[in-house]
């Protein structure tokens, strides 16, 4: 099963962005979508959009839409999530995941990275 | 949006016992629907694939069943390593749109 390996935990002021790294172990990068999800403490899981790289543009539910980007970098096997004007609520576990079908955007989830703290806080 | 109900919220089972959670979803989602489990500290665990669909390594005490609006999870024989929380997901891709439940917190009586 591939490896999904992210960034390490990182703390923001309000106002300001965050960029979590995905690396993905294995050959497959291109052909299987990587999607990002979030847990709040004590939450359930909300999902941000995902990215088929081989495709190249990535999807967004409305309520994200305009405040994350998606990105995939085919020559390191990596994805990118990037969130702007971080307020206190998105304080959360940042998790990115690879669809278990090749060529889908949204299917289930096999795999998963170990997960990304991000707390945001003045 | 689609909405999935997700019950119980919470559920003490005493070892051995069948255990089950239904969600609901606010429309017809054919069979697009995935069951995970998550323990504390983890990342969540793909259990069931396609409302029905045991995913590779997953033992077969766990079971998912249902399509269009109301599915159901299972597990036949309630172990203690199964103690953990169990979300539904669903999903469709035209447009793209995925939402979770609202979890099942699963104890041992």
């Amino acid at each position: 099963q591939v490896q999904l390996v992210q960034s390490g935990a990182e703390v923001k002021r309000p106002g300001s962005s965050v960029k979590v790294s995905c690396k993905s172990s294995g050959d497959t990068f291109s052909t299987y979508a990587l999607n990002w999800l979030r847990q709040a403490p004590g939450q359930g899981l909300e999902w941000l959009g995902g990215i088929l790289p081989i495709f190249g543009t990535p999807k967004y539910p409305q309520n994200f839409q305009g405040r994350v980007t998606i990105t995939a970098d085919e020559s390191t096997n990596t994805a990118y999530m990037e969130m702007t004007s971080l307020r206190s609520e998105d304080t959360a576990v940042y998790f990115c995941a690879r669809v278990n079908v090749r060529l889908s955007l949204l299917r289930g989830f096999d795999s998963w990275g170990q997960g990304t703290l991000v707390t945001v806080s003045s | 949006d689609i909405q999935i109900t997700q019950s119980p919220s919470s559920l003490s089972a005493s070892v051995g016992d069948r255990v089950t959670i239904t969600c609901q979803a606010s429309q017809d989602i054919r069979n697009f629907l995935n069951w995970y489990q998550q323990k504390p500290g983890q990342a969540p665990r793909l259990l069931i694939y396609d409302a029905s669909n045991l995913q590779t390594g997953v033992p077969s005490r766990f079971s998912g069943s249902g399509s269009g609006t109301d599915f159901t999870f299972a597990i036949s024989s309630l172990q203690p390593e199964d103690i953990a929380t169990y979300y539904c997901q669903q999903y469709d891709n035209i447009p793209p749109g995925l939402t979770f439940g609202g979890g099942t917190k699963v104890e041992i009586k």
